[in-house]
């Protein structure tokens, strides 16, 4: 059963605009949650976090929002760039060092 | 820079024969290191945890026999894919880092058995 889903599996953006991709977990103990950038053929690597205690994260163009009740954690990016064109990925985590993933979603930037 | 290297990147084997692939931490002690695979379109699926001087444990439905885990040294993890069938093509990660940290990736590797 998938606890953390991303249901878009894809989104365009215009360049300058905002992407603003979605994720969704189910187990409520989960407390912290990263977002993953990855490109075709690559290893994940890390973009963003936001812990269970707060509810906004940001760090330049991205913004990550975390709402506990709904369960729901977003990624903002803005403005979106052409190089920022790859699928990205949520994860969450509980205690110790388990994560778990979303299925990710294709971001395509149009210049 | 990377603070996991994975080993090789992509490899192409034939049917039958073992494939080897190492997951190194850089700069700091993997106690614990993690072994992914995605198939196309489809999340990372955990299918190991690698624990430095003990048994790794394995996610349901993976056979341990099949993918075979070392990790004999707080900076080395091995993955061997014993007997490779061209079902087992896909993109295998490796992720390691800090408890309570972001995880850090291997570049991951491709394998394809022909």
């Amino acid at each position: 059963d998938q606890q953390v889903k991303q249901n878009s599996p894809s989104l365009s953006v215009q360049e300058g605009r905002i992407s603003i991709l979605n994720c969704d977990y189910t187990n409520s103990m989960f407390d912290y949650f990263l977002w993953y950038k990855k490109y075709p053929a690559e290893g994940p690597t890390f973009l963003i976090s936001i812990s269970s205690i707060k509810d906004k994260n940001e760090d330049g163009r991205f913004t990550v929002f975390l709402n506990k009740s709904a369960k729901h954690l977003s990624l903002h990016i803005v403005p979106s760039q052409p190089g920022d064109s790859a699928v990205y990925f949520c994860a969450a985590s509980g205690s110790g060092n388990q994560f778990y993933f979303g299925t990710g979603t294709s971001l395509t930037v149009i210049p | 820079g990377a603070v996991v290297s994975q080993h090789p990147s992509r490899v192409i084997c034939k049917s039958g024969t073992s494939v080897k692939i190492e997951c190194r931490s850089l700069d700091f002690q993997a106690t614990t290191m993690f072994w992914y695979r995605q198939f196309p379109k489809q999340s990372l699926m955990l299918m190991a945890t690698s624990n430095e001087g003990s048994k790794a444990t394995y996610e349901q439905g993976v056979e341990k026999d099949k993918f075979l885990i070392n990790h004999a040294s707080l900076t080395l993890s091995t993955l061997t894919v014993t007997s490779a069938h061209p079902e087992d093509s896909s993109f295998y990660i490796c992720s390691s880092g800090l408890t309570n940290s972001p995880l850090h990736f291997g570049n991951g590797t491709r394998l394809t058995v022909t």
